[in-house]
């Protein structure tokens, strides 16, 4: 079992759609990243969080450290905003962060 | 200006060979990183360097070794090269510290024939 799950595997979304990704984690951490990739490759770091909630234009990040589970949600979502979104969890001194296995969103116009 | 900048963007060369890849960074971060996509795209980490210092040095096969001539370049040579290297690799870098956000530069896709 990963020590990082992400669901689902695989979205598929209308252009509009309100979408929600989930990450839930099994060790301690100092902080939880969500990361987008897109089909060239590049990899973005979206949000960096360790409580509450953080939001930035149309995505809103948030963290339930007692319940060890994020969320990434995705309002009025854009064929744009198809790529594979990745959650991954820091922790210790060393700041090294173990992946989840990503979200391929697909958003059809 | 590229934040994190990676050297070659594409590497196809035969089994057995040696080769390097190198990692640059502007932004005047003190840690770096290596990260190895597979082809089922699962990111792991490999190595991190801190002030030119090897502060992570995951289960890799010592025929990776990855050399900080300071602390803006992390380049990672490989020898003996073999199928299963193929892979994306991804140098990464941020502030030092626990909760700091990482830099990914735009990878290295590599392909051993």
């Amino acid at each position: 079992k990963n020590e990082v799950e992400q669901s689902p595997q695989n979205l598929t979304a209308q252009e509009g759609e309100f979408i929600t990704i989930n990450c839930s984690y099994s060790v301690g951490i100092s902080a939880l990243h969500w990361l987008q990739q897109h089909p060239g490759g590049g990899i973005v770091s979206l949000f960096m969080l360790s409580s509450g909630k953080k939001k930035h234009g149309r995505l809103i990040a948030t963290i339930n450290i007692q319940e060890k589970h994020s969320s990434l949600h995705i309002t009025a979502s854009h064929p744009r905003d198809s790529a594979v979104y990745i959650c991954a969890v820091g922790g210790g001194a060393t700041n090294k962060l173990i992946f989840g296995t990503g979200t391929l969103l697909a958003v059809q116009p | 200006d590229t934040a994190v900048s990676q050297t070659p963007k594409y590497l196809v060369t035969q089994m057995g060979n040696d080769k390097s890849i190198k990692c640059e960074q502007n932004l005047g971060h003190d840690t770096m990183y290596w990260y190895k996509q597979d082809s089922k795209k699962f990111l792991k980490i490999m190595f991190s360097y801190n002030n030119k210092e090897l502060i992570i040095n995951e289960t890799v096969p010592n025929r990776f070794s990855p050399k900080s001539p300071d602390k803006a370049h992390l380049n990672l040579h490989i020898n003996s090269l073999e199928l299963g290297d193929s892979a994306v690799y991804f140098c990464a870098s941020s502030a030092h510290g626990r909760e700091e956000t990482q830099y990914f530069g735009p990878g290295t896709r590599l392909l051993v024939l």
